[in-house]
């Protein structure tokens, strides 16, 4: 079965960008949804954005959070990738990548998740 | 404070059946389909219902989803001790164009 694995800074000062990478240890395939997810301590999930395998890469992104975060892919060392700027302490959570798949014909589900990754924003 | 409204918490003895809501609208609920993950304590979210009502493998018969309208349900029937977890809906949201997870709700196996 396929897995997910988080990586990058564990603390990321104010106003930096926060930059964390999903590992999938399997070729991408069409029809997958590769996605960020990010849960506060204590609090519940947000879905911060994904990236689409079967619109042609294309992206769609929390409104919330749209101006500040980019979703992209690395084919060659199969992974995508979360950049979060401007990063506050709000921001700080632990973030999960997921992939997002078809479970009938016009609806998706997450289900293979990362173990997640924490991440503070504090100087 | 989110679109999709559940319980905050819930709880029941072992044995009994419970049930948590997760309240929502025309644009999301009342038009897409409806999943459920059960998240305990340091661990990531799983998978427990997929399309309102659909287990994946492995889960256990005790759990089911339904949907009417704006809302959909969860629930766990047989309860056991090792259901005390954080449970969460999600769905699409048509307008926002955005995937939407419900606030959680926190179940307490007494």
């Amino acid at each position: 079965q396929v897995q997910l694995q988080e990586s990058g800074p564990g603390l990321v000062k104010p106003s930096e960008t926060l930059s964390l990478t999903c590992a999938v240890s399997d070729d991408f395939v069409n029809n997958y949804y590769w996605s960020w997810m990010r849960q506060p301590p204590g609090k519940g999930l947000e879905w911060i954005g994904y990236l689409s395998e079967t619109e042609s890469w294309s992206t769609r992104y929390n409104p919330s959070l749209n101006s500040r975060v980019t979703i992209s892919r690395d084919t060659s060392k199969n992974h995508f990738s979360l950049r979060l700027y401007s990063a506050t302490a709000a921001d700080t959570a632990v973030y999960y990548c997921a992939r997002r798949i078809a479970v009938t014909t016009m609806g998706r589900a997450f289900d293979i998740w990362g173990q997640g990754r924490m991440v503070t924003v504090s100087s | 404070q989110s679109v999709l409204t559940q319980p905050p918490s819930a709880s029941a003895t072992p044995g009994q059946r419970v049930t948590i809501s997760c309240s929502g609208s025309g644009s999301n609920v009342g038009t897409n389909i409806v999943n459920w993950y059960q998240q305990f304590p340091g661990m990531a979210p799983k998978l427990l219902i997929y399309a309102n009502n659909q287990r994946p493998s492995g889960v256990p018969d005790r759990f089911s989803g339904s949907k009417s309208g704006a809302s959909a349900s969860l629930a766990i029937s047989g309860l056991q001790s090792e259901d005390e977890a954080d449970y969460y809906c999600e769905t699409w949201d048509d307008t926002l164009k955005a995937v939407l997870f419900g606030g959680g709700t926190k179940l307490t196996v007494l």
